[in-house]
């Protein structure tokens, strides 16, 4: 039972550049998000995912696009990315049930 | 929208004292308070949490307390020891927004031997 999983863990790119981030979880969650982290701002919400087939902004989804694939999958696109995407991401996700949100590793981004 | 402020940025305490952060929230309408701590190269992890119905919750070590008056909530960590060094985040959600956590910035807490 992994939870969920981020990939890459790591990723650098150029401005302009496209690029995915993928997320997958394990425990049959209903819904899903995606947060970034940055210092001193905490955790900001970017999409997230009700249930399998929905999706919804946040409070910083410009410069994004997601794809909920399936009830495990939930993607988040960089069509252009910019330095101000120089970030680290997380993925979460719970269930109707219990609000309690569970993380994934996370993934640091760096737009050159 | 809701707004979170958290305080200390950085908090620095000897092994076996006591640590406490304080989180101020905007909107009334909040009434789910969730704390989570982040060790380092890891994602967050739910701690403790608590409801506008309830003034104090604990779990072991780990207290927090709510006072909706004023809207402002605390993590008290007793007996601290070097493995609660992490960074700890308040959140706040409003009822008809399920799911959609308000994080506060995160308090860096270092407990020394």
């Amino acid at each position: 039972n992994a939870g969920v999983t981020q990939t890459p863990k790591f990723q650098v790119l150029k401005t302009g550049q496209s690029m995915t981030l993928q997320c997958a979880q394990d425990m049959n969650h209903n819904s899903m998000y995606w947060y970034r982290q940055d210092p001193g701002m905490g955790l900001r919400l970017i999409y997230y995912s009700a249930s399998e087939g929905t999706t919804d902004k946040g409070e910083v989804p410009n410069g994004y696009n997601v794809s909920r694939l399936n009830k495990r999958e939930f993607s988040l696109r960089l069509e252009s990315a910019a330095p101000s995407q120089t970030s680290v991401y997380f993925c979460a996700s719970n269930t109707g049930n219990n609000e309690k949100l569970f993380f994934g590793s996370g993934t640091q981004l760096s737009v050159l | 929208g809701e707004n979170v402020e958290q305080h200390p940025s950085t908090l620095s305490v000897q092994e076996g004292d006591s640590a406490v952060i304080k989180c101020t929230y905007s909107d009334s309408a909040s009434n789910y308070f969730p704390w989570y701590k982040q060790e380092l190269g890891k994602g967050p992890q739910l701690i403790i949490d608590i409801r506008s119905n309830v003034g104090e919750k604990k779990d072991q070590r780990i207290a927090v307390t709510l006072n909706k008056t004023a809207k402002h909530f605390s993590l008290h960590i007793t007996e601290t020891q070097p493995e609660d060094s992490a960074v700890y985040f308040c959140a706040a959600r409003k009822a008809d927004s399920w799911g959609k956590l308000q994080f506060g910035a995160g308090t860096q807490v270092v407990v020394t031997p």
